[in-house]
């Protein structure tokens, strides 16, 4: 099946560095992809959509200056998390849209990024 | 706004007990339906969906039917097993032939004693 991975799986680091996180595609080209963000005993929340080759689509309270987001590939999109802080520490999830039919898109999963401001 | 809930766990059974998670929606049209599961270390993994009422998604032993009269679609299970143990998430997307905008519950963890 389809895969989507995540680097890192985890990350901790201090009040004010910023952060990178990957998610690529590796068995199939993703002009879309999503990142999600959750909080414990909380449902995913998506915070923007990732086009390849252009600007991302912020969902309404996501800062985007905050969360720079970076489609440069089809099968990669990088999420920045700029000067961290600890309400930032979260769970960040990416998917990548997949055509699996004629007019048929799903989304796949990656495994998550926990990120631990400290 | 649309929306999912779905019952808190964790929820623990014993292996071959019957299994249900409860899951209702709330949306404005007529929304597609689905079930995804988390593994540990693993990303979330479509289990099953549904798009129209009564429509019934089946996968792994699981079902689930789309009730649009008392907005449900309710996971179950005949007889679980310990690989079954994951974290389950109820959702919805309001796009026919995208997986757009996906509306997730809180997801319910499950545990399945030996």
């Amino acid at each position: 099946g389809a895969v989507v991975s995540q680097h890192p799986s985890w990350v901790i680091c201090k009040s004010g560095t910023s952060v990178k996180i990957e998610c690529r595609s590796l068995d199939f080209q993703a002009t879309t992809m999503f990142w999600y963000r959750q909080f414990p005993k909380q449902s995913l929340m998506l915070m923007a959509t990732s086009n390849e080759g252009s600007k991302a689509t912020y969902e309404q309270g996501v800062e985007k200056d905050k969360f720079l987001i970076n489609h440069a590939s089809l099968t990669l999109s990088t999420l920045t998390v700029t000067s961290a802080h600890p309400e930032d520490s979260s769970f960040y999830i990416c998917s990548a849209y997949r055509l699996v039919g004629l007019y048929q898109e799903t989304q796949y999963f990656g495994p998550g990024t926990r990120l631990l401001v400290l | 706004g649309d929306s999912v809930t779905q019952m808190e766990g964790p929820v623990t059974l014993s292996e071959e007990a019957f299994l249900t998670i409860n899951c209702t929606y709330t949306a404005t049209g007529y929304p597609s339906l689905f079930w995804y599961v988390q593994y540990p270390g693993e990303g979330l993994q479509l289990l099953l969906k549904a798009t129209k009422a009564d429509d019934k998604g089946s996968n792994k032993g699981f079902e689930a039917t789309y009730r649009k009269e008392t907005t449900s679609f309710h996971l179950e299970k005949g007889s679980v097993q310990v690989s079954d143990s994951a974290v389950y998430f109820c959702a919805l997307s309001d796009q026919p032939n995208r997986d757009d905008k996906i509306i997730f519950g809180k997801g319910t963890r499950l545990h399945i004693l030996p």
